[in-house]
């Protein structure tokens, strides 16, 4: 079974300061990551993805994230936040062998000026 | 590419009527959509898995007969909140698989409002 843990249900970061987003996963094979990003009332966007290539993952919007096997993590991280970064940020894991996607419950982040 | 859209945007209806929510796949052929159902600062919930030709599956307390699921063609699948009550009110998304591709495109959501 697969499941991903979101440590943090919201961060606060300064405007220009490192973004940090934290993901766990637990998965009896190797699977696909994923990072969304979801703006109020609207759809999920990729930021990107992991599919057993390179582990350290680039996104858009300047994101990035490292697969990590011997800690089971996935964690999103920005060298510099920006306003427009505020918003929901879903970590999602799907095995290698099935479609359905499993997300995790999501981090609120809020960017201050 | 990979362009899925949702329709409608959001919708308000009386208690007791239905209410349809459309999926398109715009350039390419989904095989598989899915349904997802999302509360108010909580994640997303897979509501059911349409393949098209075939009937839905549904997890595990959705209601199948509430939750009409059709999936007719490549590049369109439906979703119909039958009975509508004010405890449906919430945000649906699709998704569209494609086949090869890892991910998954994601529609805008259509928030539902049942008064």
């Amino acid at each position: 079974a697969q499941s991903v843990t979101q440590l943090g249900s919201h961060v606060s970061v300064s405007e220009g300061a490192l973004v940090l987003l934290r993901c766990n996963y637990s998965s009896s094979v190797p699977p696909y990551l994923f990072w969304y990003v979801q703006y109020p009332n609207q759809g999920l966007q990729l930021l990107l993805k992991y599919t057993s290539a390179a582990t350290l993952v680039k996104g858009i919007n300047g994101f990035e994230a490292e697969f990590k096997k011997s800690e089971t993590s996935f964690h999103l991280t920005k060298p510099s936040a920006h306003m427009s970064d505020a918003a929901e940020y879903f970590c999602a894991v799907r095995s290698n062998t099935g479609n359905q996607f499993y997300f995790g419950t999501g981090t609120s982040l809020t960017v201050i000026p | 590419g990979a362009v899925v859209s949702q329709h409608p945007s959001w919708v308000i209806c009386k208690s007791g009527t239905s209410v349809k929510i459309e999926c398109r796949s715009l350039d390419f052929q989904a095989t598989t959509m899915f349904w997802y159902r999302q509360f108010p600062k909580q994640s997303l919930m897979l509501m059911a898995t349409s393949n098209e030709g075939s009937k839905a599956t549904y997890e595990q307390g959705v209601e199948k007969d509430k939750f009409l699921i059709n999936h007719a063609s490549l590049t369109l699948s439906t979703l119909t909140v039958t009975s509508a009550h004010p405890e449906d009110s919430s945000f649906y998304i699709c998704s569209a698989s494609r086949p090869a591709n890892y991910g998954y495109t994601f529609g805008s959501g259509t928030r539902l409002t049942v008064v």
